[in-house]
């Protein structure tokens, strides 16, 4: 067990929907991460958040967003889904910047 | 260019063998490297974390790296079934993320 919990584990939805994706990182860590991993893509880098300030951007649509709470929880959201938006979604947390990477269990979105 | 590039496979192996993996990397600034096993629709686990050049072994594991030429290797030794699963290198990009390989899924063979 990494110590970084993910719900919910499975999301089935339609397409023009919008989900939520919920992270709550290791004791102690101050930075969340998310990731795509799809079949043909891999693991793909979305957004990092630090101590609830967004610090760096990866390949993240503009239908997606992310935020980072005070209790340093994060929670993804997904809208407007299309059918490629099928993937697993991973949190991540570290201490800090350049740390080691613990990863959840992630979240399986299908969008039918 | 792609930051780490890493063969997919898939690798078949019979028990009992080494299993021998790698990635190459553009950037030479790069100064840590780290394996992650992920099994079947598991989130990936941190293997091995190696901070220079040279070996870094865990039991059966082994984590090389030659920044000459910008190669990382993992050996397994004694490959076990328990180890069938996709192996991703992993190199710190801009901003410190972490840019993953494509992933080499390996299966061991009882």
């Amino acid at each position: 067990d990494s110590g970084v919990t993910q719900t919910p584990k499975h999301l089935i939805t339609a397409t023009g929907q919008r989900v939520t994706l919920r992270c709550s990182p290791r004791s102690g860590d101050l930075s969340v991460y998310w990731y795509q991993q799809s079949l043909d893509q891999g693991l793909q880098f979305l957004i990092q958040y630090y101590n609830g300030e967004e610090r760096a951007k990866g390949n993240i649509l503009e239908r997606f967003s992310a935020q980072q709470f005070p209790d340093l929880h994060s929670e993804l959201n997904l809208s407007s889904l299309e059918l490629g938006d099928s993937a697993l979604y991973f949190c991540a947390s570290s201490v800090g910047d350049g740390s080691k990477l613990f990863f959840g269990s992630g979240t399986q979105l299908s969008v039918l | 260019q792609k930051e780490v590039e890493q063969d997919p496979g898939p690798l078949s192996v019979p028990e009992g063998a080494i299993v021998s993996l790698n990635c190459t990397y553009s950037n030479s600034a790069f100064q840590y490297f780290m394996w992650y096993r992920q099994y079947s629709r598991k989130g990936p686990e941190l293997l091995m974390y190696t901070y220079s050049s040279g070996n870094k072994e865990d039991g059966r594991f082994t984590a090389q790296v030659d920044k000459s030429s910008k190669y990382i290797s993992l050996f397994i030794r004694d490959s076990q079934p328990s180890d069938s699963a996709t192996y991703l290198c992993a190199v710190p990009g801009s901003d410190y993320k972490l840019s993953f390989g494509a992933g080499t899924t390996v299966t061991v063979r009882a």
